[in-house]
């Protein structure tokens, strides 16, 4: 595809339900990001894949939060026990370790009841 | 850690007219500073970026200086039209630190009125 795809593209769950939302970044990008962006905020860091390295998990918020990523391609990242304050849009982003920028997806917009 | 700092929104001009929205950050490296753009119903996209002091970052007429003497790297558009109508966040990454993670501000919601 020509761009970073999400899926779902919006998600409601209820509270205390898993969820997995889905990244797929564009071919030849080695680095995929995960952000969340809460309703009037700006994006968090939750976690970054580089490659085969260990990702940096430093921004998850909890262990109920984990992410997956196979070589260079697609992203998961599940949401265990959802609660009401995950509610947020997820975003993915993807870019080269030797290109400064990074080319973000439409987003999954969670919503937990 | 670091942070950036943006003006708070929203904020509403008429067409044509001059638009700053002032950005500011706090860094313990060195790091690169952007501009993102979220049109209404579209993703996240860069919208210019400045990766040491004094660049000036510009595209579709829209400026931003690297002023490290002031951590400052604030939006100009001299003129501004409808469909400059988005959500402008800037962002930091510190190119050093491997992860190039971006940092953002919280965001400034523009309106242009005709």
């Amino acid at each position: 595809g020509a761009g970073v795809s999400q899926s779902p593209s919006n998600k409601v769950t209820e509270k205390g339900k898993d969820v997995e939302l889905r990244c797929d970044p564009i071919s030849g990008h080695t680095a995929l990001y995960w952000y969340r962006q809460r309703l009037g905020q700006g994006l968090e860091f939750l976690i970054y894949f580089q490659g085969n390295s260990a990702p940096d998990k430093s921004g998850l918020p909890s262990d109920r939060f984990s992410a997956e990523r196979t070589g260079e391609s697609v992203s998961t990242l599940t949401i265990q026990r959802t609660q009401q304050e995950d509610s947020a849009v997820y975003l993915c982003a993807g870019g080269s370790r030797s290109y400064n920028e990074q080319f973000f997806g439409p987003g999954t917009r969670l919503t937990v009841l | 850690g670091d942070s950036v700092t943006q003006m708070e929104g929203p904020v509403t001009l008429s067409e044509e007219a001059f638009l700053t929205i002032n950005c500011t950050y706090t860094a313990t490296g060195y790091p690169s500073l952007f501009w993102y753009v979220q049109y209404p119903g579209e993703g996240l996209q860069l919208l210019l970026k400045a990766t040491k002091a004094d660049d000036k970052g510009s595209n579709k007429g829209f400026e931003a200086t690297y002023r490290k003497e002031t951590t400052s790297f604030h939006l100009e558009k001299g003129s501004v039209q409808v469909s400059d109508s988005a959500v402008y966040f800037c962002a930091l990454s510190d190119p050093l630190k491997g992860a190039q993670k971006l940092v953002f501000g919280q965001g400034t919601r523009l309106t242009i009125n005709p």
